[in-house]
């Protein structure tokens, strides 16, 4: 089974400033972790994602989180945050299962960024 | 435009009632999953369909159902309609239905309210 913890359902930042948006999960199998922003009215978008390989992963708008297995983290951080930032953010988990299993994404509650001028 | 279509965008019904939620995937999708997502309950999965199949089964009520069809587009009935059954209805497309997969592509959403 899987989990997500999103630590802070609402962060405040300034324009500039770094962004740090913390995400533990929890996996009895291989996490393959992701990213989704949501902006107001929207679906969701696919931020960055990680799934085997380097534990540093780039994503699109300057975005990007380490997966840490000892800490069971998956940070998102942005050098300097930009007006446009300002939206929802979910952590994701799945696992790596095999052999026809469901590959279902279970997300985290969500972390609403504000981003002030 | 993510490639994956949900209509209608915005729905209004009233208690009792039945509605159905229609999703297209991207092209060459197999997998589309439904998801709700409320104030109260968040991103909240419901069920999958791979090729046809249900795959999985999450938090979805017995007056819910859903169905994918040959052309792989998929349906998402509500039955019985009650007030705390208004929400955001997303669809998701994914390539594979298991083992490895990176991500899937959602829709806009279907935001239902039930008065």
């Amino acid at each position: 089974a899987q989990s997500v913890t999103q630590l802070g359902s609402h962060v405040s930042v300034s324009e500039g400033a770094l962004v740090l948006l913390r995400c533990n999960y929890s996996s009895s199998v291989p996490p393959y972790l992701f990213w989704y922003v949501q902006y107001p009215n929207q679906g969701l978008q696919l931020l960055l994602k990680y799934t085997t390989g380097a534990t540093l992963v780039k994503g699109i708008n300057g975005f990007e989180a380490e997966f840490k297995k000892s800490e069971t983290s998956f940070h998102l951080t942005k050098p300097s945050a930009h007006m446009s930032d300002a939206a929802e953010y979910f952590c994701a988990v799945t696992g790596a299962y095999y052999g026809g299993a469901t590959n279902k994404l279970i997300f985290g509650t969500g972390t609403l960024l504000a981003v002030q001028p | 435009d993510s490639g994956v279509t949900q209509t209608p965008k915005h729905l209004i019904t009233a208690t009792g009632q039945r509605v159905t939620l229609r999703c297209s995937p991207r092209s060459g999708d197999l997998s589309v999953y439904w998801y709700q997502q409320s104030l109260d309950q968040g991103l909240q999965f419901l069920i999958q369909y791979y090729n046809g199949e249900e795959r999985a089964k999450g938090n979805i009520l017995e007056r819910f159902s859903a169905q994918q069809f040959p052309d792989l587009h998929s349906e998402l009935n509500l039955s019985s309609l009650e007030l705390g059954d208004s929400a955001l209805y997303f669809c998701a497309s994914s390539a594979a239905g298991g083992g490895i997969d990176y991500g899937y592509t959602f829709g806009s959403g279907t935001r239902l309210t039930v008065v």
